[in-house]
């Protein structure tokens, strides 16, 4: 299994310019998600998606938006890139077990550079 | 907001000592769990402990939780140089399915 993967590993932008991130897993892990994490801090919960269909907002929504048309796939789309999105992107899967007592299992990152 | 805070930030010991490291929550949970990033790497999922679990063990490593002072600890014993790596708690809120928050992290470095 090739696990989660992410494309690209490196991305630099131009303020206002749209791109997409991709993520696919292959475990058939219902859940999916992504992350941002900036400098010194733990990662924040951007978008999730509990199955084909189906996504939310996490505690950082604003700026991105996300797809799950099937259960492999769920690319991030910026839709006019900001500076204040230079981060690292995380994507990640989990099976959705009671409780949320899972783990989840991360991409590599994608490192974003917004200029 | 961040649920859980890392105590320390940074931890620098010789090879072959223990690290132990901290976290503390603000909210009920349904389990925290704790995950190791190598430098410029994703994640990696090392233990989840359950609200109803006090202690936990896998391989050298020990996690306790103590659900009354919304804290845990992340025990690592004799370390090893491999383990130099930043290690971040994270809670899975009571009612919340399954949307893990991360701690800020702490980086330790185990010396040679």
């Amino acid at each position: 299994n090739a696990g989660v993967t992410q494309t690209p590993k490196f991305q630099v932008l131009k303020t206002g310019q749209s791109m997409t991130l991709q993520c696919a897993q292959d475990m058939n892990h219902e859940y999916m998600s992504w992350y941002r994490q900036d400098p010194g801090m733990g990662l924040r919960l951007i978008h999730y998606s509990v199955g084909a269909g189906i996504t939310d907002q996490g505690e950082v929504p604003n700026g991105y938006n996300v797809s799950r048309s099937t259960t492999e796939d769920f690319p991030l789309r910026l839709l006019s890139a900001a500076p204040s999105q230079t981060s690292v992107y995380f994507c990640a899967s989990s099976y959705m077990r009671s409780g949320g007592n899972n783990e989840q299992f991360f991409g590599p990152g994608t490192r974003l550079t917004v200029l | 907001s961040q649920q859980g805070e890392e105590d320390p930030q940074a931890l620098s010991i010789q090879e072959g000592e223990n690290a132990t490291m901290n976290c503390s929550y603000k909210t009920s949970i349904n389990n925290l769990q704790w995950y190791r990033q190598n430098s410029g790497r994703g994640l990696v999922h090392l233990i989840l402990i359950r609200s109803n679990e006090r202690e936990k063990h896998s391989g050298r490593l020990r996690v306790t939780l103590d659900t009354s002072k919304k804290s845990s600890s992340l025990l690592i014993t004799a370390s090893r140089a491999a383990d130099t790596a930043s290690y971040f708690c994270a809670t899975v809120p009571s009612g919340s399915a399954r949307q893990l928050t991360f701690g800020s992290g702490t980086q330790l470095t185990v010396l040679p």
